[in-house]
């Protein structure tokens, strides 16, 4: 069975920019979560959907970060516009009970 | 937010020797689970506790539910140069899988 996929699995921009990370769970999990992982802050969890509502956006940073997810099979997280301190590593998770699933990450770079 | 306790921070061991690791937190949970992140990519689940007291083993892996509801604890066995990576606890103080709270992780070095 194929897991969480996440694209872009890097991306470079420059700050500014636009940016749009996709996540597409695994067919038949009813929850998707985005986290956050630094060096410095560890796992930080942004946003998770419940049955494609948004549930608790209570981790994201600022009104430049927004999350949708229009589908059950399709999430995004866009950052508008970028910072550099935005630059981390992104994680898209997905669950159906209590077990959370965690995709390959997007590394995100902001110059 | 809560807060879950896990140490060592970091492990250098060499090939052969057992592991133990744990995580501790002033509140209750109601699932533990255990992940392990290689370089470069996400989170990967060893390990998922359900009840308190329960032992569970995945290969040389086990872990525990701890009694108090408060605390688990993995214990790697033989250790093996590919047991290197990060190791995360979790834990979930509802039953939904809502929102998980992370340990900081421990760093396994093991030397052949």
């Amino acid at each position: 069975d194929a897991g969480v996929i996440q694209s872009p699995r890097h991306e470079v921009t420059e700050m500014g920019q636009e940016v749009t990370l996709r996540c597409k769970p695994i067919s038949g999990h009813n929850s998707l979560f985005w986290y956050r992982q630094t060096m410095m802050r560890g796992l930080e969890l942004l946003i998770y959907f419940n049955n494609n509502v948004p549930i608790d956006d209570s981790g994201m940073p600022e009104d430049r970060f927004s999350a949708k997810m229009p589908n059950a099979s399709f999430s995004t997280l866009k950052i508008q516009p970028s910072e550099p301190r935005d630059s981390a590593v992104y994680f898209c998770a997905s669950s159906y009970r209590e077990t959370q699933y965690f995709g390959p990450g997007t590394r995100l770079l902001v110059l | 937010g809560q807060q879950l306790n896990q140490s060592p921070q970091s492990m250098f061991i060499q090939e052969g020797e057992d592991v133990s690791m744990n995580c501790t937190s002033s509140s209750i949970f109601n699932t533990w689970l255990w992940y392990k992140q290689d370089p470069g990519e996400g989170p990967v689940l060893l390990i998922a506790l359900y009840k308190a007291g329960e032992l569970t083993s995945n290969g040389r892996l086990t872990a525990q539910f701890g009694i108090t509801r408060k605390d688990s604890f993995l214990n790697i066995s033989a250790s093996i140069p590919s047991d290197v990576g990060i190791y995360f606890c979790a834990g979930d103080q509802e039953t939904s899988g809502s929102r998980l709270t992370f340990g900081e992780g421990t760093q396994l070095t093991v030397n052949p």
